[in-house]
C-alpha cells in the first residue's frame, strides 16, 4: 500500500528565511502525481503545488518550489522569502496515475516567528 | 465564484441519531469526496464519487452513508453506527481526466456529539 511520511511534526523559521518541509513516500508505481497542501487556521484546505513523477523539472510557484528525488522517493517543499500568512498545517499528498484516492501525509505544522 | 459549499460548518449529533452533512459544488466536476480528519493526523478517505449514481468506499467508510443524485450534490450522513464521529470533515471534488489535477476542498464541517 502507498504510505506519505512526513517526519517533522513541527517546524519553525523567522520571517524572511527559507524552511524546507520533508516528505517520503512508499509506491512501487511508476507514474503518479505528487501535491503539496496547505491548511491555515481556518482549516480550508488549499493546493500550494504539484509535481508529476514523469517530470525531472522541479515545480516552482512563486516563493514554493519543490525538490522531487523520485529515486529517493523524496519530496520536499521550499517555502523561501518566509511570511507571516505562511503559517499553516502542511500535507503532503500522493496520488497514482488513474486513481481517485489521494493518500496524505501526517502533516507539519509551521510556525513563522516575525 | 466557483467553488465547494459545506454546510453546517458546525453539527452536534445526540447518541443514536443519524446527521447529515451537506456538499455543494458548481464547479461541474465530476468526482467528489469526503474526508475526515481528526487532531494531529492527516486526511482519511471516507467515500469517493466519480460520477452521478455511482460512489464508492474509502478506506474509513464503516458506519457512514453517501448518494449522489445530482451532479452538484454529494451529501454525508454519518449514521448511529459510527461511534467515535467527532471530527473535522471536509468534501472535495476534482474535475477533467487528467491525473495531475488537483482536489479542491470546501471549508469543512466540525461535528460534535451532545
Amino acid at each position: 500500500a502507498q504510505t506519505v511520511t512526513q517526519s517533522q511534526p513541527e517546524m519553525s523559521v523567522q520571517e524572511a528565511e527559507t524552511v524546507t518541509l520533508s516528505c517520503t513516500y512508499d509506491t512501487s508505481e511508476s507514474d503518479y502525481y505528487l501535491f503539496w497542501y496547505k491548511q491555515p487556521p481556518s482549516r480550508q484546505m488549499i493546493l500550494v503545488i504539484r509535481q508529476e513523477a514523469y517530470k525531472q523539472q522541479n515545480a516552482t510557484e512563486n516563493r514554493f518550489s519543490v525538490n522531487f528525488q523520485k529515486a529517493a522517493k523524496s519530496f520536499s517543499l521550499k517555502i523561501s522569502d518566509s511570511q507571516l500568512g505562511d503559517a499553516a498545517m502542511y500535507f503532503c499528498a500522493y496520488r497514482t496515475q488513474g486513481a481517485q484516492k489521494l493518500v496524505f501525509g501526517q502533516g507539519t505544522r509551521l510556525t513563522i516567528n516575525p | 465564484d466557483g467553488g465547494i459549499t459545506q454546510s453546517p460548518k458546525y453539527l452536534f449529533r445526540k447518541e443514536g441519531q443519524n446527521v447529515t452533512l451537506s456538499c455543494e459544488q458548481n464547479l461541474n466536476h465530476d468526482a467528489m469526496y469526503w474526508y475526515r480528519q481528526d487532531p494531529g493526523q492527516g486526511l482519511r478517505l471516507i467515500y469517493y464519487s466519480q460520477i452521478v449514481n455511482d460512489f464508492q468506499k474509502g478506506d474509513i467508510a464503516e458506519g457512514y452513508s453517501v448518494s449522489r443524485e445530482k451532479k452538484e450534490s454529494f451529501p454525508l450522513t454519518v449514521t448511529s453506527a459510527q461511534k467515535n464521529p467527532t471530527a473535522f470533515y471536509l468534501c472535495a471534488s476534482r474535475g477533467g481526466p487528467w491525473g495531475n489535477q488537483p482536489q479542491h476542498f470546501g471549508d469543512g464541517t466540525r461535528l460534535s456529539i451532545l
